[in-house]
């Protein structure tokens, strides 16, 4: 099965409107972290954000929030006000501190950002 | 910036040939990782070590070893290369329990 989902393989944003990208995950680990990265077209890969299974609050950086639905093992990322520089691949991937902290990622989202 | 370069950055071999890519950090981190990553497949872990001499398989270890003998070097050896591992590589190491950072990736053809 696979650890980490990610439905959406390309979206489109109009630029300075809310986006939000879909991941699930599977995990009987109950100690687990999930991340976003950015890879813009330039292939580095750029941390965004991160949420701990045990966070009560829901993640925010700046633009970027994870909405962390963990009955439904969802951590969709939300970016709000898109920028034409938020275009790229996001990637959602999930560590289970169990599993000698391995990092599992998604297929990714190709993202748009529309003028 | 976490200190991580990997070398070397774009390398073109031939089928059949051994391979090796460098991973080199520079701030002393336990946990590092060697991915693939292919179109339609995200990034696929394929060796992680967990100290010096600590490694163990990923999801994609066939057709790879790695070696850790020291913190900071982390190598990933194909040792008959086939146009199957063509693809980008990324080393990544975990810092701290909310960052995991990673290099800036070795673009391998194998013709």
């Amino acid at each position: 099965a696979q650890k980490i989902t990610q439905t959406q393989p390309g979206m489109f944003v109009q630029e300075k409107e809310a986006v939000t990208l879909d991941c699930t995950y599977d995990t009987s680990d109950q100690s687990y972290g999930l991340f976003w990265y950015k890879q813009p077209s330039s292939g580095e890969m750029i941390f965004l954000i991160y949420q701990g299974s045990y966070d009560e609050q829901n993640a925010t950086e700046g633009r970027y929030s994870l909405n962390f639905q963990k009955a439904r093992k969802s951590a969709n990322l939300v970016i709000s006000a898109s920028q034409l520089g938020d275009s790229a691949m996001y990637f959602c991937a999930m560590r289970e501190v169990r599993n000698f902290n391995k990092f599992y990622f998604g297929s990714g989202t190709k993202l748009n950002v529309k003028p | 910036d976490a200190g991580i370069t990997q070398s070397p950055r774009h390398k073109v071999t031939e089928t059949g040939t051994p391979v090796t890519l460098r991973c080199h950090q520079t701030e002393n981190h336990r946990y590092m990782y060697w991915y693939r990553q292919d179109p339609g497949h995200g990034l696929r872990l394929i060796h992680y070590s967990y100290g010096v001499k600590d490694t163990d398989k990923g999801e994609v270890s066939d057709g790879y070893s790695v070696s850790r003998s020291k913190t900071e070097d982390f190598l990933l050896t194909l040792e008959s290369a086939t146009s199957s591992q063509t693809s980008v590589y990324f080393c990544a190491i975990r810092s701290g329990n909310t960052e995991a950072f990673f290099g800036q990736g070795t673009r391998l053809t194998v013709v």
